[in-house]
């Protein structure tokens, strides 16, 4: 059962236009939101983040949208640019654990921004 | 400096042969994961450390044997490996233990193909 959603498997976007990448969840235990941006055979590159108790975060291009009663969050690039084309996964983590953090990651979109 | 490093970058390897993976982190992050990512799949939590102590093991297989040498330190010892466990070996950290708003850093992998 797949608790992190990104039904888009793939993306095609032209450069300088706005690449948005959906994620959904099911598990109303994620409090804590993130992006990862991922090129072959390298490991996965922290991009941005959002706590439930916002709606909204901005970084420079990146901004990552939530909204916790559709149980949805997504990824705006704008502009986007070529260096973008990658692998975006989403991931959710939820609950104070003594244990450590444990991510769920969504199965990943693949983005690619035609010059 | 968020770097997460990790060696070798491949290991080609037969099914009776014993190696290790390494992976270090000088952030002072006090939980550390091992993650198996396999082709166009997200990574699979496989080991969890807080504060150099084993947490989490997500039912993984006795030939995949982690240690924790000191808060820096991780590595996957690896034995009587089987060909399906060919995949990319993703170590992670991050700073606190018992917080689910916090970021895992990603080393860059290493690549293991079982022959």
């Amino acid at each position: 059962d797949q608790q992190v959603k990104q039904n888009s498997p793939s993306l095609s976007v032209q450069e300088g236009r706005i690449s948005i990448l959906n994620c959904d969840y099911t598990n109303s235990m994620f409090d804590y939101f993130l992006w990862y941006k991922k090129y072959p055979a390298e490991g996965p590159t922290f991009l941005i983040s959002i706590s439930s108790i916002k709606d909204k975060n901005e970084d420079g291009r990146f901004t990552v949208f939530l909204n916790k009663s559709a149980k949805h969050l997504s990824l705006h690039i704008v502009p986007s640019q070529p260096g973008d084309s990658a692998v975006y996964f989403c991931a959710a983590s939820g609950g104070p654990s003594h244990y450590g953090q444990n991510f769920v990651f969504g199965p990943g979109t693949r983005l690619s921004v035609l010059p | 400096d968020t770097e997460v490093t990790q060696t070798p970058k491949h290991l080609v390897m037969g099914m009776t042969n014993k190696k290790s993976l390494k992976c270090e982190q000088h952030m002072g992050h006090r939980a550390m994961y091992w993650y198996k990512q396999k082709a166009k799949k997200p990574p699979e939590l496989m080991f969890v450390y807080s504060y150099e102590k084993l947490s989490i093991n997500e039912s993984v297989p006795s030939r995949f044997s982690p240690e924790c040498p000191n808060s820096s330190l991780l590595n996957l010892h690896l034995h009587a490996l089987q060909p399906e466990d060919s995949a990319l070996y993703l170590c992670a950290s991050s700073q606190r233990v018992a917080a689910s708003t916090d970021t895992q850093y990603f080393g860059p992998g290493t690549r293991l193909t079982v022959l």
